[in-house]
């Protein structure tokens, strides 16, 4: 079956540093992919999305590749800030029934 | 606004005791889902509705139990046989079936059983 497979956490960053939160996957097809973000308290909210092989989705600083020829789709921030600090979720749709699967998360702690 | 809604936002409730958690949407979305959430496990989903009056059975079915009468209602009832219920419970949305489209999430439902 399909799974998502994320960094451990916590990670613990100083403000302005470089950010890598890694993520591969397993999935039949050519699925798309997915990154969310949960504050504190909060539900999930979408960041970023890509849905074929070599799309690169953006948002608020934030970026990953869809590399199918590593089944990755890390995630990358060039200056992270306190406000960043937060849990982030990989996550794959192989289409069909509607399921996506979910990574365990990562939580990232952004210390000024 | 559009969105989805989860009340209440904490809930407290006896062992033994049924409860129904609500989520409404009103984006017009044909998929909606239940998920549970425990400290580092991620998320796990319990049920999935794909449209009005159908629902599947997720990988954590057991204990729960779901009704889809109207588009916009997909309520979550945790019902006594459920051993551990005690966790943050998160509904979420979605346009359709294709598989590129993302899940719109509600502010979750944290359930507390004593």
């Amino acid at each position: 079956g399909d799974s998502v497979t994320q960094m451990e956490g916590p990670v613990t960053l100083s403000e302005e540093a470089f950010l890598t939160i890694n993520c591969t996957y397993t999935a039949t097809g050519y699925p798309s992919l997915f990154w969310y973000v949960q504050y504190p308290g909060e539900g999930l909210q979408l960041l970023l999305k890509a849905t074929k092989a070599d799309d690169k989705g953006s948002n608020k600083g934030f970026e990953a590749t869809y590399r199918k020829e590593t089944t990755s789709f890390h995630l990358e921030k060039g200056s992270v800030q306190v406000s960043d600090s937060a849990v982030y979720f990989c996550a794959l749709d192989s289409g069909g029934y509607q399921k996506v699967t979910f990574g365990t998360g990562t939580k990232l702690q952004v210390i000024p | 606004d559009g969105g989805i809604t989860q009340s209440p936002k904490y809930l407290f409730r006896k062992e033994g005791q049924n409860v129904t958690l609500s989520c409404e949407q009103n984006l017009n979305h044909d998929a909606m889902y239940w998920y549970r959430q425990d400290p580092g496990q991620g998320l796990r989903l319990i049920y999935y509705s794909q449209i009005v009056n159908d629902f599947q059975k997720g990988d954590i079915a057991e204990g729960y139990s779901v009704s889809r009468e109207k588009k916009e209602s997909f309520p979550l009832t945790v019902t006594s046989a459920q051993k551990n219920p005690t966790a943050f419970y998160l509904c979420a949305s979605s346009i359709g079936a294709s598989g590129v489209y993302e899940q719109y999430f509600g502010p979750g439902t944290r359930l507390t059983v004593t």
